[in-house]
């Protein structure tokens, strides 16, 4: 079964560059993910897919404050430049056949 | 510019039913499949249901199969999800979501732009 691994909390400082994770369970190495943010009381807002080479794809309007990395079965999302407007719950998500409904848990992050 | 407008969220007790729209405006709409994604208070995202472009195919979680029916009207622009037999768990805020892939007939689940949410509240 596919799942999808990510730690429920991650803190960083105004200014500073963070790092956020997403590992995909055994056998599942090559599926491309998406990451969501969701600030507090708003809809999700689709960031980036990102592959299971590292390359990946920004949303429109998407600051380039916002990378994805990583191959095999840990991926990356970091922001650099860290604004206030960036604490938010992160998803990260991916798809195929019959498994339309993975989602992470989430990992929220606080900007100190 | 491409947006996702829901509405038809309430009070309803449980064992009754609700009605969600989604409005979609700034993409051909009849090109992509949409889901429904849900969060409870508190909780994660979890997929509800999906349908194609075309509105031929469809899938559910489930969680939710034989009491939620998902539909859309291509002339229309709408989205929408019928609720029946609600219970205190589908207690949510509903987003609507659209696929990055374009396709009449797949669904790819591939979101890349959500709606704002309506909430649905199941209580007696």
């Amino acid at each position: 079964q596919l799942v999808l691994t990510q730690p429920p909390s991650a803190s960083a400082s105004l200014g500073a560059s963070v790092n956020l994770t997403c590992t995909l369970s055994s056998g599942h190495s090559n599926y491309a993910i998406a990451w969501h943010q969701q600030r507090p009381k708003r809809g999700p807002r689709y960031l980036m897919k990102l592959n299971s080479d590292g390359a990946h794809s920004r949303g429109d309007g998407i600051p380039h404050r916002f990378s994805g990395s990583g191959s095999g079965a840990e991926r990356h999302l970091t922001i650099s430049s860290l604004q206030s407007e960036d604490e938010a719950d992160y998803y990260c998500q991916t798809w195929g056949t019959d498994i339309p409904w993975v989602f992470g848990g989430g990992t929220r992050l606080t900007v100190l | 510019e491409m947006q996702l407008l829901e509405s038809g969220g309430g009070l309803q007790q449980p064992g009754g039913s609700l009605r969600l729209s989604c409005t979609a405006s700034g993409f051909t709409f009849s090109n992509y499949a949409m889901s429904w994604v849900r969060q409870a208070p508190g909780k994660g995202l979890e997929w509800v249901s999906g349908i194609s472009g075309s509105g031929g195919h469809t899938s559910y979680a489930d969680s939710v199969k034989g009491r939620l029916i998902i539909s859309r009207d291509n002339s229309k622009n709408t989205l929408s999800l019928q609720m029946n037999s609600l219970r205190a768990e589908d207690t949510a805020v509903y987003y609507c979501a659209k696929d990055e892939t374009s396709s009449q007939t797949m669904m790819v689940f591939d979101f890349d732009l959500w709606g704002q949410g309506t909430e649905v509240t199941v209580s007696s």
